[in-house]
């Protein structure tokens, strides 16, 4: 049972570029969320995906958008680059649907992003 | 808007040492608790949930306590070992987000 895929694994871009970042959750689920986790700091929710559309946003500016796919897959984009983007962008899945947002959260290993 | 905190930010013992990592949050309307594990690097390694209704939750050597009344959480490691060393986090969960604490880093000595 494969676990929650990100790729690609480390990236490198410079100021003013755009990324996209992708995501494969575990599966049997449909929800996405993304999390910014910079050094030294607890992980910051960005967004989370389910049934394609955005369900919920955390306090990211207009740059950060996302993508959810009909096999549930998601993509995470960042435009206009600053250096303050360099972090670990993690991904998790969960299945939505369970009472009282009970049900765990999988995490993947992250990719890191390096802005110069 | 909740606040999580983690006490302390990094924390160093002799192999064997029993411990407790401490969490606090500033809102106690939540669904859960969450205390992951995150080694150098990685993604998050889920370790205990606890539900807003429950007390505590037991896994192993691990064990987690919640108090939803006072903000609090702790967790409780039995009989460290060298492989224990991580970072420590405690994320609250209310709606489809969840807020992390800074996390604590673990060193056990051999």
């Amino acid at each position: 049972d494969a676990g929650v895929t990100q790729s690609p694994t480390h990236l490198i871009k410079t100021r003013g570029q755009q990324v996209t970042l992708r995501c494969s959750p575990k599966s049997g689920h449909d929800t996405v969320s993304w999390y910014q986790q910079a050094l030294g700091q607890g992980p910051q929710f960005i967004f989370q995906y389910y049934e394609e559309e955005e369900r919920q946003r955390g306090n990211f500016p207009d740059r950060f958008s996302g993508h959810q796919f009909p096999n549930y897959s998601s993509e995470l984009n960042v435009n206009a680059l600053l250096l303050g983007d360099s972090a670990l962008y993690l991904c998790a899945s969960s299945l939505a649907g369970s009472s009282s947002f009970g049900e765990t959260q999988y995490f993947g290993p992250g990719t890191r992003l390096l802005v110069l | 808007k909740q606040e999580v905190t983690q006490i302390p930010a990094a924390l160093s013992v002799p192999e064997g040492e029993n411990l407790v990592l401490n969490c606090s949050f500033t809102d106690s309307a939540i669904y859960n608790l969450q205390w992951f594990r995150q080694d150098p690097g990685k993604g998050l390694t889920s370790l205990l949930l606890i539900q807003s209704s429950q007390r505590e939750q037991t896994s192993g050597r691990l064990n987690a306590s919640l108090d939803k009344s006072s903000g609090r959480s702790t967790l409780y490691i039995a009989a460290s070992q060298p492989g224990d060393s991580a970072t420590y986090l405690c994320a609250v969960r209310r709606g489809n987000d969840m807020r992390f604490g800074a996390g604590t880093r673990l060193t056990v000595k051999p």
